[in-house]
């Protein structure tokens, strides 16, 4: 069965640290992969996505994330985290195949806390 | 351009009620999918329609449904509710629903049984 794993419920850092949300995949043949964040009370927003090419994809308010074939991981990463960034963030994976049409297999989702 | 709309935003049902949301994809994009939020279960895919067809169905049971219509709008019905169907139920709109798009997120309708 396809899977998304986020080990981490809960990452606190100071503003200005860089920051890492930690994610894990198990897909069929090759993934594509996904980070949306989620603000209180409101939809989840696309940050970046890793299709194919080059393995550290960069995306939205400067974040960017390292695909890892071998340790089937895609780890969100910022160099210098802003309060503003404080939110809910899920990492997601897909495959090709008609089972997989429309539908994301998403993680449990990480809170991220920044403080000033 | 607007975003995904989805109505109504907040609703509160009784046991055993039946309940209709209601989503607008963005403008064009012909693929609308829909998911369950809650805290113990996460995010899980319900279905997803292309062109008023049912192409991908998540493990929900049969009380579940949905339907689109031929301006690509789509709405998901809940038939006799259970208390487990509270949640935040997020629609999605993309292009053409393939794996290397990004999904654009409604910002929910948010269900509570009573």
């Amino acid at each position: 069965a396809q899977s998304v794993a986020q080990p981490e419920d809960q990452v606190n850092v100071a503003e200005g640290n860089p920051l890492t949300v930690k994610c894990t995949y198990s897909v069929s043949g090759n993934p594509y992969l996904f980070w949306y964040v989620q603000y209180p009370n409101r939809g989840l927003q696309f940050l970046l996505k890793y299709i194919t090419g080059d393995n550290l994809v960069k995306g939205s308010y400067g974040f960017e994330a390292e695909f890892n074939k071998s340790q089937t991981s895609f780890h969100l990463k910022k160099p210098s985290a802003l309060v503003s960034d404080s939110a809910l963030y899920f990492c997601a994976a897909t495959a090709l195949g008609s089972s997989n049409t429309g539908k994301l297999i998403f993680g449990q989702g990480t809170t991220l806390q920044v403080k000033p | 351009k607007a975003g995904v709309t989805q109505t109504p935003r907040y609703l509160i049902k009784t046991r055993g009620q039946q309940v209709t949301l209601s989503c607008s994809p963005i403008s064009g994009h012909r693929s609308v999918s829909w998911y369950q939020q809650t805290p113990g279960q996460g995010l899980q895919f319900l279905f997803e329609y292309f062109s008023e067809t049912q192409r991908n169905k998540g493990n929900f049971p049969g009380r579940f449904s949905g339907r689109q219509f031929s301006n690509s709008r789509s709405e998901m019905n809940v038939s006799t509710l259970e208390l487990g169907d509270s949640a935040l139920y997020l629609c999605a709109s993309s292009l053409q629903g393939g794996p290397t798009g990004e999904l654009f997120f409604g910002e929910g309708s948010r269900l509570t049984v009573l």
